[in-house]
Formats: structure tokens, sequence, C-alpha cells
């Protein structure tokens, strides 16, 4: 039982490069979630998804898109990357709203140089 | 707006001392609420929740707290270890869309 997978773990774009960070669930889950967290600050909230196929903006949606073509995937692109989007990106999935608890993937961290 | 925010960015105990981390939130879209630990390089770890309709829930060696009247809730933890140091978040679970709403974090020092 893997969980949440992401992938890469690791990652240093130049500035204008795209790419795309993958969140993989094997529990079944509905509901899936990118997030950001910066320095010093709390997870931020950037898609998320209530169901294959769907997709919903979050706090901070600017700059990313996503896509939920397969209700165990959640991806997330960045399509002309900037140094404000150097951060650790984590993904997150639940059954639905909430139950049952959140499981988290081990995050992304990504620089923009 | 939604928000959810804690008192201390900081907080230093000894060990063995007990442990309270503080929270409040503004928005009235949660009635589930989650507290996270967060230890560096990792993702969230769950420690504890509760429901709107309850005021407080216990687990091992940790306490939850809500005040629904003044929007607060705290964390307990007894007896704190060493292994207890991290950063600490409080999150709602947003009523649309189950989105966890987190808040900027209070940083534990434990001091042995």
């Amino acid at each position: 039982n893997a969980g949440v997978t992401q992938t890469p773990k690791f990652r240093v774009l130049k500035t204008g490069q795209s790419m795309t960070l993958l969140c993989a669930q094997d529990m079944n889950h509905e509901y899936m979630y990118w997030y950001r967290q910066d320095p010093g600050m709390g997870l931020r909230l950037i898609h998320y998804s209530v169901g294959e196929g769907t997709t919903a903006k979050g706090e901070v949606p600017d700059g990313y898109n996503v896509s939920r073509l397969k209700k165990q995937n959640f991806l997330l692109g960045l399509e002309s990357a900037a140094p404000s989007q150097t951060s650790v990106y984590f993904c997150a999935s639940t059954q639905t709203g909430g139950v049952g608890g959140y499981t988290f993937g081990s995050g992304t961290r990504l620089t923009v140089v | 707006g939604e928000s959810v925010g804690l008192h201390l960015p900081t907080l230093s105990v000894q060990e063995g001392d007990n442990s309270i981390i503080n929270c409040a939130y503004s928005n009235s879209a949660s009635d589930y609420f989650i507290w996270y630990k967060q230890e560096s390089g990792k993702g969230p770890q769950f420690i504890i929740d509760i429901r709107s309709n309850m005021d407080k829930r216990q687990g091992q060696r940790v306490t939850v707290l809500l005040n629904k009247t003044v929007k607060h809730l705290s964390l307990q933890i007894a007896a704190t270890q060493p292994g207890d140091s991290a950063v600490y978040f409080c999150a709602g679970v947003h009523n649309q869309g189950g989105k966890l709403i987190f808040g900027q974090g209070t940083e534990l020092s434990v001091k042995p």
C-alpha cells in the first residue's frame, strides 16, 4: 500500500521552462489536492479535484494547470515557470470531503532559477 | 474571508513539560478540524481531529479543544518529548470540496 506518491522529488527549472508534477494514489480516493508550501508558511491550496474528470481552483491557482483524467492520478502543470513558483509542492487525497482523513505525499521540491 | 491562523510562530518547552499550541479560525464554513505535525523534509502527518459537535477529543498524549464561541482550537501535548519537535499546523476542512485550509504553523522546540 503505497498511499500517495509524488514524482519527481526534486527538480530545478529555468525560468520559462515547463514541467508536470505527478501525484498518484492507490486508495481509490475521490478527492485530490495540490498544495504549495513556502518557507515559514502553511500549505496553500493551488487546485483540487472532487472526482475523475473534474478540477477546481484553490487559493493560489495562477500559473498552474491541472488534469484528472484518471481517478488515481492528479497532474499539476507549470506552463512557463517563474522564480515565484519555487516552493515545495504537496499532493493529498481523501475519500470524500475528509472522511477517513487525508493522506499526503512526501512532497516535490521545485526550484526555478 | 476564510483563514486559519496561529497565535505564536515558535514555542520552546522543556522535555517532560506539557505543550499548548493555539489556533484561531475565522470562517464558519468548516465543521471539522485537524491538527498536523510536520517534520523537516516531510509531508504533514495526522495527529488528531475534532468535529464541531464536540469540544474536546483525546488521543495518546494529545488533546484537542474546540471553542466554537470564540473560534479557537488548541492542541495539548502531555509530557513533551524531543521527538515532538516539529512544526504543528491546524487545518479546517471547508464544506465545499473538502478543502483543507491551513494556518501558518507553530514550530515546537523541545529542550532536553
